[in-house]
């Protein structure tokens, strides 16, 4: 199957730090990709959905000033986490998508551990 | 709204025996429907989905699924459960207008020796 990146696995930073997280498809051009949070024990939470070329679209609930996405190419979106919090921490997964169809499957990245101290 | 709802949020099974992992579904019009697993710190990988083609579908790793609309069930099973299935077991219904799953809150699979 088709393969999906992000980078870094694992951060550590200061409060009110920014971090970036990265979300790359590696051997497919992405014409949709998806950011999720995820705490422990708990299921995936779906944040926004961005589309190549155009501003992403947040979920209810998600602050789109705190949580800001790029979709700059069709293989690379980021998300950035302004100002960052201890109740930010957590595990954030992202998903690109081939197509628009239903027949184009949702492949997902290894996703990345925040822990904002 | 579609939903699914997994029942246990924990299931535990000795090695060598039958895996059963149930996930029942909430929809307004024929559901299409996925088992994903996740692996400790990592993402989501496709183990099967339901498209209406069979209701009986095969995925990887020896596992399989069953359609039961009378039901409103997509319960994921395999026969012989082996220490590397520990893990997080997540159903998932597609949203027929975006094609955006939406998940379950996971059953976590424990394998004992």
């Amino acid at each position: 199957g088709a393969v999906v990146s992000q980078h870094p696995s694992r951060v550590i930073c200061k409060s009110g730090t920014s971090v970036k997280i990265e979300c790359r498809s590696l051997d497919f051009q992405a014409t949709t990709m998806f950011w999720y949070r995820q705490f422990p024990k708990q299921s995936l939470m779906l944040m926004a959905t961005s589309n190549e070329g155009s501003k992403a679209t947040y979920e209810q609930g998600v602050e789109k000033d705190k949580f800001l996405i790029n979709h700059a190419s069709l293989t690379l979106s980021t998300l950035t986490v302004t100002s960052a919090h201890p109740e930010d921490s957590s595990f954030y997964i992202c998903s690109a998508r081939d197509g628009p169809g239903f027949y184009n499957e949702q492949f997902f990245g290894p996703g990345t551990r925040l822990t904002v101290l | 709204a579609q939903s699914v709802t997994q029942l246990g949020s924990h299931v535990s099974v000795s090695e060598g025996a039958l895996v059963l992992l149930r996930c029942n579904y909430s929809s307004s019009v024929p559901p299409y429907l996925f088992w994903y697993v996740q692996y400790p710190n990592q993402g989501l990988q496709l183990l099967l989905k339901y498209t209406s083609a069979a209701t009986l579908v095969k995925g990887i790793n020896g596992f399989e699924a069953e359609f039961k609309k009378s039901e409103t069930s997509f319960h994921l099973t395999k026969p012989s459960a082996h220490m590397s299935d520990a893990a997080e077991y997540f159903c998932a219904v597609l949203d027929g207008g975006s094609y955006i799953p939406t998940f379950g809150r996971g059953t976590s699979l424990i394998v004992h020796p």
